[in-house]
């Protein structure tokens, strides 16, 4: 069976602009959660959404948004893209939203310019 | 709040012989999982270990083992006879139901050097 996908695999935007990724789950996940992962440090909790609906949020501007469609696949948004969002943003599934093993799909690599 | 603390930012191995990375965490939580992800230079996180907070045996599974120590809230990965393929980062993670959105935090990760 496929493991997660993730698309693009690389991307380079410049400031100001808007950039939008893309995730497939493994096949019977309902949740997909995502990540930021800057050079150096552990991946950053983001959100996650069980069923379509948005069930965790993390520290992050309003700029990033997110959602899950009818058939589990999601998109990150990000707005007015900053210097600093420049990072690898890992895409997770799990069969439910709690206590489950997140699987994490090859990650979209961002540099922002 | 939750946290996870690796201590140790390299470690240095030779192939087969057995190494012990460390991982602390902090929860007040009853009920949470632990997790070591591998990796590698490529970027994709790969699933290792789990380990229940509930789970009275340590995990198991092939070559990598969890030293799980409830009362010193540790939760050490052993990995068995090094290879040459282990080297890569290693993280450290932890579920709570109780957080929102029972995300995974992760500690700051651990580099594995295993040589011939």
């Amino acid at each position: 069976d496929a493991g997660v996908t993730q698309s693009p695999t690389h991307l380079i935007k410049t400031r100001g602009q808007h950039v939008t990724l893309r995730c497939s789950p493994i096949s019977g996940h309902k949740s997909v959660s995502w990540y930021q992962q800057v050079l150096g440090q552990g991946p950053q909790f983001i959100f996650q959404y069980y069923e379509k609906e948005e069930r965790g949020r993390g520290n992050f501007p309003d700029r990033f948004s997110a959602r899950q469609f009818p058939n589990y696949s999601s998109e990150l948004n990000v707005n007015a893209l900053l210097l600093g969002d420049s990072a690898l943003y890992l895409c997770a599934s799990s069969f439910a939203s709690i206590l489950e093993t997140q699987y994490f799909g090859p990650g979209t690599r961002l540099l922002v310019l | 709040a939750q946290k996870i603390t690796q201590t140790q930012p390299g470690m240095f191995v030779q192939e087969k012989e057995a190494v012990t990375l460390d991982c602390t965490y902090d929860t007040s939580d009853p009920s949470y999982g632990l997790f070591w992800y591998k990796q590698p230079s490529s970027g994709e996180m790969i699933f290792l270990i789990y380990q229940g907070s509930y789970d009275q045996q340590n995990a198991t599974e092939g070559r990598y083992s969890l030293n799980f120590q409830k009362a010193r809230k540790s939760a050490n990965l052993v990995i068995s006879a090094s290879q040459l393929g282990d080297s890569a980062m290693y993280f450290c993670a932890m579920s709570s139901p109780n957080q929102a959105g029972t995300a995974l935090i992760f500690g700051k990760g651990t580099t594995l050097s295993v040589s011939s």
